[in-house]
């Protein structure tokens, strides 16, 4: 089982520059989010979702896009590199929010 | 929203010893998770605890949701036990959020 696959693993932007990083499960869950965790602190929630089409914003969602057009697969879009972006992302996923999240292995993004 | 505190931030135990991880939340709960992020960063769910009493061999957790705090036990703990325990809460009002701690750093010596 792979369970929750990340892509890329790190990936170094310049201020400006647009990417996506990519989140896959497969264990049919409804329920995934993102989070970002900068150093000496916890994470915290950027957008999540629900199910197929239905995505809500986090505690810190600002400058990140997400959409949800399958079960499978939730892509967050940064469509303006800043610094205050560098971080280690982390994609998570379950069948719904009181049910144990499942993390991936985390994307490390360096913005100079 | 409501506030999650862990303690203490920080914890070097030696190799045998137990210890005691201490989460309070500011708000009721629909959902509390511990987690073990390890050195090398890697999230692990532990236990679903919204309330009650959960153990998992040598790990146990222990929420009253009445006074709002959850407690992580640790016993004979071992040097693959360092790195990160955080807590996560879902506030009653909070929407399928889940709010996470600060975390403890715990470090196990050999």
């Amino acid at each position: 089982n792979a369970g929750v696959t990340q892509t890329p693993k790190f990936q170094v932007l310049k201020t400006g520059q647009s990417m996506t990083l990519q989140c896959a499960q497969d264990m049919n869950h409804e329920y995934m989010s993102w989070y970002r965790q900068d150093p000496g602190m916890g994470l915290r929630l950027i957008h999540y979702s629900v199910g197929a089409g239905i995505t809500d914003q986090g505690e810190v969602p600002n400058g990140y896009n997400v959409s949800r057009s399958t079960t499978e697969d939730f892509p967050l879009r940064l469509l303006s590199a800043a610094p205050s972006q560098t971080s280690v992302y982390f994609c998570a996923s379950s069948y719904s929010p009181w049910r144990p999240q499942h993390f991936g292995d985390g994307t490390r993004l360096s913005i100079l | 929203g409501i506030q999650v505190e862990q303690s203490p931030p920080d914890l070097i135990l030696q190799e045998g010893a137990n210890s005691t991880l201490r989460c309070n939340f500011s708000d009721s709960v629909n959902n509390l998770q511990w987690f073990h992020q390890n050195p090398w960063g890697q999230l692990i769910n532990l236990f679903y605890i919204p309330s009650g009493t959960k153990q998992n061999g040598r790990l146990s957790a222990t929420t009253v949701a009445t006074e709002r705090y959850s407690l992580l036990y640790i016993s004979s703990s071992q040097t693959t036990d360092s790195g990160v325990y955080f807590c996560a809460v879902e506030g009653e009002t909070s929407g399928s959020r889940l709010t996470f701690g600060e975390g403890t750093q715990l470090t196990v010596n050999p």
